[in-house]
């Protein structure tokens, strides 16, 4: 069974540039998740879907950050205009409901 | 969001030695769960928790949901240097499918 899927693994852009992360979640998997993690911290949850529609998006910074996932299947995450501050990995996960979280290798952003 | 608080924060230990780290939150979770991650890689499930007092194992690592709901444990035997990364505790509260995540515990094995 294939994993969760994200591209790019890197990614190095100048501050105020936007910058967009793909992530194709397990094959059957409803639940998607973004999530944030700064070095020498845990994922922190940006936004959750289920299936294509959002069930939380509480702690995105909503003013420069947007996901969707049109068709239920992957999804992108996007960030415009970029900070400093938003150098982190960017990890997708996925599971059924209620089921076990699975991750992919995620991408690691570094706004300079 | 939830703050699972884990500790050790960072452990140093001699191979062939056991380890314990442990989750504690405020708030009751119907599943817990305990990660390790690689450097530069995503974290990799390694146990799966989902009933109060279930011990579960996976060959050396043994995991614990504790009684109250508001912790869990995680113990690893006869360390050996590739058990060196970092481990995560999520925890899955009663409503709604969100994982939160603890602040880490960074082990390191002397061979």
């Amino acid at each position: 069974e294939a994993g969760v899927a994200q591209s790019p693994r890197y990614k190095i852009i100048e501050k105020r540039q936007s910058v967009a992360f793909w992530c194709n979640p397990i094959s059957g998997h409803a639940t998607l998740y973004w999530y944030q993690q700064i070095l020498g911290q845990g994922p922190k949850l940006l936004i959750q879907f289920q299936n294509n529609g959002v069930v939380d998006d509480s702690q995105l910074p909503k003013d420069r950050f947007s996901a969707e996932r049109l068709k239920g299947v992957d999804s992108t995450l996007k960030i415009q205009p970029a900070k400093l501050e938003d150098s982190a990995v960017y990890l997708c996960a996925s599971s059924h409901p209620g089921g076990r979280l699975f991750f992919g290798s995620g991408t690691q952003l570094s706004v300079l | 969001g939830q703050q699972l608080n884990q500790s050790p924060q960072s452990m140093f230990i001699q191979e062939g030695e056991d380890v314990s780290m442990n989750c504690t939150s405020s708030s009751i979770f119907n599943t817990w769960l305990w990660y390790k991650q690689d450097p530069g890689e995503g974290p990799v499930l390694l146990i799966a928790l989902y009933k109060a007092g279930e011990l579960t194992s996976n060959g050396r690592l043994t995991a614990q949901f504790g009684i109250t709901r508001k912790d869990s444990f995680l113990n690893i035997s006869a360390s050996i240097p590739s058990d060196v990364g970092i481990y995560f505790c999520a925890g899955q509260l009663l409503t709604g499918n969100q994982f939160y995540f603890g602040t880490g515990t960074s082990l390191t094995v002397i061979p």
